[in-house]
């Protein structure tokens, strides 16, 4: 099965700059790779989706990337705000698309 | 539009003690379901998942099984608890369409002692 690594377990950053989170995978390429964000005591909330014949997609200050030689998804949040502070899974599918596995989440400071 | 419901929202119960937690979606029809665990400062662990009414998937072996009574009900159980069961549960859902996002629930807060 996939293993998924998300670079750091916690990132901290000014606000106003650009926040990167990155996730790796080992095995085989995903159809579908998903982002996520979930607060302290909250379920996760879906932010972007980009399919393995997408190199970018962009979503208002979120830029997504997908590699597929690298195996590697980079997630960008731009002029980033203390508001952003979260933890960010990304997840990939598994079962063509009928289930997802998550990374272990990145958790966010956006300092003031 | 579609909402979930979980409940309940937390729980604390003795080791050996049995568990149900129930999920509901509204709004939508034959979607697909899921239960996650989330332990402290981990991951979502994938539990089980459901395309249809009495169809469950069991991603790893353990003490908690899963069943699927009506389309929009989906229920987490175990008959004896143990203290590695303790963990954040979550239920979501999505639309049959493979790669569609997740809808997750709030969450059911377990506490074995």
């Amino acid at each position: 099965s996939q293993k998924i690594e998300q670079n750091s377990e916690a990132l901290n950053i000014q606000e106003g700059k650009t926040a990167t989170l990155t996730c790796n995978y080992t095995n085989y390429s995903p159809a579908y790779l998903q982002w996520y964000r979930q607060d302290p005591g909250r379920g996760p909330v879906f932010l972007l989706l980009i399919r393995e014949n997408e190199k970018e997609k962009r979503k208002e200050r979120l830029k997504v990337t997908f590699d597929t030689t690298l195996k590697q998804s980079l997630f960008h949040i731009t002029a980033s705000q203390p508001a952003d502070s979260a933890t960010y899974l990304c997840a990939l599918d598994e079962n063509y698309g009928q289930n997802f596995v998550f990374g272990p989440g990145t958790r966010l400071s956006v300092l003031p | 539009s579609q909402t979930i419901h979980q409940w309940p929202a937390t729980l604390v119960q003795p080791v050996g003690s049995p568990l149900s937690l129930e999920c509901t979606v509204e709004g939508t029809s034959n979607p697909n379901l899921y239960w996650y665990r989330q332990a402290a400062g981990r991951g979502l662990q994938l539990l089980f998942y459901s395309v249809g009414i009495g169809q469950i998937s069991s991603e790893v072996p353990q003490n908690l099984s899963a069943s699927r009574p009506q389309d929009r009900q989906f229920i987490l159980s175990s008959k004896k608890l143990l203290l590695s069961d303790s963990g954040f549960y979550l239920c979501a859902w999505s639309e049959g369409t493979p790669g569609n996002e997740q809808f997750f629930g709030p969450g059911t807060r377990l506490t074995v002692l």
